[in-house]
């Protein structure tokens, strides 16, 4: 358990539908960061926040969005949902920002849309 | 801009050596470097911070040479559990934002 809580693991959709996926840092964490991973493709920054703040924006598309909560836990929404949308979504989590901080990953959303 | 990992994939025998390099066309301040089995979430090795900086875990070590841009892995005397993909990672500006190469896979054989 890295400490990074993801929710739900799995989530079987249909296209057009919205969906919430849920993370929670590790405990004492403020930076919380989102990552898109397609079948056998990479790593793709999506968004980052900082303390409740908005700190930095990947390819991210306008029918995803996000937020991190006072209580430091983040949601990445998805809406109109597309077949191509099915990823493995990642949330990873730091102590503070900047270059000095390893990343924390939590175990991944496994999103499919039919 | 994401950085350029070589090569993409390396296939050895438990024992043998391997190196995976990483390279960026902009100014490198860190590099990270992670390994991500098949289905699970990536795992942190190591953050280099400074050009010359070699770090070291097991028989896992990384260097970095800031004036050329670029960070190697060393892989010593290969396990079999050290099959995964590789991912180096280069922040950018100061928000913390890391960005990750395209991923090298390594296959260690018995």
């Amino acid at each position: 358990d890295s400490g990074v809580t993801q929710t739900p693991k799995h989530l079987i959709t249909a296209t057009g539908q919205r969906v919430t996926l849920r993370c929670s840092p590790r405990s004492g964490d403020l930076s919380v960061y989102w990552y898109q991973q397609s079948l056998d493709q990479g790593l793709q920054f999506l968004i980052q926040y900082y303390n409740g703040e908005e700190r930095a924006k990947g390819n991210i598309l306008e029918r995803f969005s996000a937020q991190q909560f006072p209580d430091l836990h983040s949601e990445l929404n998805l809406s109109s949902l597309e077949l191509g949308d099915s990823a493995l979504y990642f949330c990873a989590s730091s102590t503070r920002q900047g270059a000095a901080y390893g990343y924390t990953f939590g175990s991944g959303t496994r999103l499919t849309v039919v | 801009q994401q950085p350029v990992q070589s090569p993409q994939a390396v296939i050895l025998r438990e024992g043998e050596d391997a190196v995976i390099n990483c390279s960026s066309s902009k100014a490198l301040y860190s590099v990270h470097w992670y390994r991500q089995k098949h289905g699970e979430a990536p795992v942190f090795l190591m953050i280099l911070l400074k050009g010359g900086e070699q770090k070291g875990h097991d028989k896992i070590s990384a260097s970095f040479n800031e004036k050329k841009q670029q960070s190697s892995l060393y892989l010593t005397a290969s396990q079999l559990s050290y099959s995964g993909t590789y991912f180096c990672g280069t922040i950018e500006g100061n928000t913390g934002k890391l960005i990750f190469g395209q991923g090298t896979t390594l296959q260690v054989k018995p």
